[in-house]
């Protein structure tokens, strides 16, 4: 079966640039969560959707990060305009329920 | 205060050896308790839930003190495959987890 996805595994973009990171959940998972880890800090919560609905969108960080998830299948994170500070490694998750979470491999973001 | 906090390390320990990891939480509140276990540059993977009752995996021992707030990680007879980074993480209850920075673990031969 196969896991968590996650599209680009890495990307380098210029300040000001629009990035758009896809993630394809494990088959069946109504829950999908985006978490990011920046350079030195831990892994911390952007939000989380349950099949197309955002349930908790509390730590995304303000209103250059838009995440949707249409058809409540794939999920996308678009980043615009891009600023130095969000460079780092960006997870996406996936559940049945709230104990047992899988995480993609990253996606990671280096904006210069 | 940080809401989960660990020591960051690196623990370096030689192979065999026996090392523990202690986190703490700030919310009496937190209802499950995880560790996860990092390699580099990849993703965080679940090692073991922890239970109240303590509960263990092999050479893996985890244990929860709620009155203290704190949660520990036992690894018995280290081996080198062992070394990465190990992530407390802690759920209040929502489907929001909360992770520690983690603890650095190099096992040396």
């Amino acid at each position: 079966e196969a896991g968590v996805t996650q599209f680009p595994s890495h990307s380098v973009i210029e300040k000001g640039q629009t990035v758009t990171l896809r993630c394809d959940p494990i088959s069946g998972h109504d829950n999908l969560y985006w978490y990011r880890r920046v350079m030195g800090k831990e892994i911390k919560f952007l939000l989380h959707f349950v099949k197309e609905s955002k349930q908790d969108e509390s730590g995304m960080p303000n209103n250059r990060f838009l995440a949707e998830r249409t058809g409540g299948t794939y999920s996308t994170l678009k980043v615009q305009p891009a600023e130095l500070e969000d460079s780092g490694v960006y997870f996406c998750a996936s559940s049945q329920d709230r104990y047992t979470i899988y995480f993609g491999e990253g996606s990671w973001l280096t904006v210069v | 205060r940080k809401e989960v906090e660990q020591d960051p390390g690196p623990f370096n320990v030689p192979e065999g050896a026996t090392v523990a990891f202690n986190c703490t939480y700030s919310n009496s509140a937190s209802q499950s308790f995880f560790w996860y276990r990092q390699d580099c540059r990849k993703e965080p993977k679940l090692l073991m839930s922890v239970y109240s009752s303590g509960n263990e995996d092999g050479r893996f021992t985890a244990q929860l003190n709620r009155a203290s707030q704190y949660i520990s990680l036992l690894i018995r007879d280290s081996k080198l495959s062992d070394s990465a980074t190990y992530l407390c993480v802690v759920n209040e209850g929502t489907y929001k987890y909360i992770f520690g920075t983690g603890t650095r673990l190099k096992v040396l031969a």
